[in-house]
């Protein structure tokens, strides 16, 4: 079974601080995928990056900043110099792709909702 | 413009009356899913379909059916709902089941009473 655990159910951040949201998964697979999601209050999800078991590069896409590393089975995700937009509930989640009966399912944390206060 | 349809988009409905939310893609995308988002619980999956006439279920698939007859529709169906599956749901859809990412709907909010 495969499982995703967001330990922050609620983070409170002043505009302009550095967040960092942790995502831990649990797989037996050894080729998986891990996505991260923002959910706006207008209540869409949006996808934001992707990342597959093979690729522990970690990414800058300009505020934002994704740390993958197999070694702790984490992918945080990270908001520099957060603004008011940036609230929302973001999700992690895992996408085994290796067979079994876990091949196909997505699996969501339960989601960490980030306040931003002007 | 590449969407995934949901509807209704709100329904409010008394226990025991059949429902079905029906979700519509228009990319032509072979894997199709229903989530259910519950405060606290993030989103679970209730069944997914990896092309037309496969399903399969998802975390939390009782009290729910699905059909694939086609590759753009599948509908989610509750035979006799119950309070407990008053929720927000998702229907989502992808390219394959690998690393593309799924397209969302706006969300259905269910209200069982």
């Amino acid at each position: 079974a495969q499982k995703v655990t967001q330990a922050q159910t609620e983070i409170s951040v002043v505009e302009k601080e550095d967040v960092t949201l942790d995502c831990v998964y649990e797989t037996r697979d050894t080729t998986y995928y891990l996505f991260w999601y923002k959910q706006p209050p207008s209540g869409e999800l949006v996808f934001l990056i992707r990342r597959n078991s093979f690729d522990e590069q970690n990414e800058i896409s300009g505020r934002y900043s994704w740390n993958f590393q197999k070694s702790t089975s984490s992918f945080n995700f990270t908001i520099t110099a957060s603004q008011v937009v940036d609230s929302a509930v973001y999700f992690c989640a895992l996408r085994s792709v290796a067979g079994g009966t876990s091949y196909g399912k997505l699996t969501f944390g339960q989601g960490t909702i980030l306040t931003v206060h002007p | 413009e590449a969407q995934v349809t949901q509807n209704p988009r709100y329904l409010i409905t008394v226990t025991g009356k059949k429902l079905t939310v029906t979700c519509s893609q228009n990319m032509n995308h072979e894997y199709m899913s229903w989530y259910r988002q519950d405060p606290g619980l993030g989103l679970r999956q209730i069944y997914y379909s990896m092309n037309v006439e496969v399903t399969d279920k998802g975390d939390v698939p009782e009290g729910y059916k699905v059909s694939r007859k086609e590759k753009r529709n599948f509908p989610l169906i509750l035979e006799s709902p119950s309070p407990n599956q008053t929720s927000l749901y998702f229907c989502a859809s992808s390219f394959g089941t690998g690393h593309q990412p799924q397209h969302f709907g706006d969300g259905t909010r269910l209200s069982i009473l």
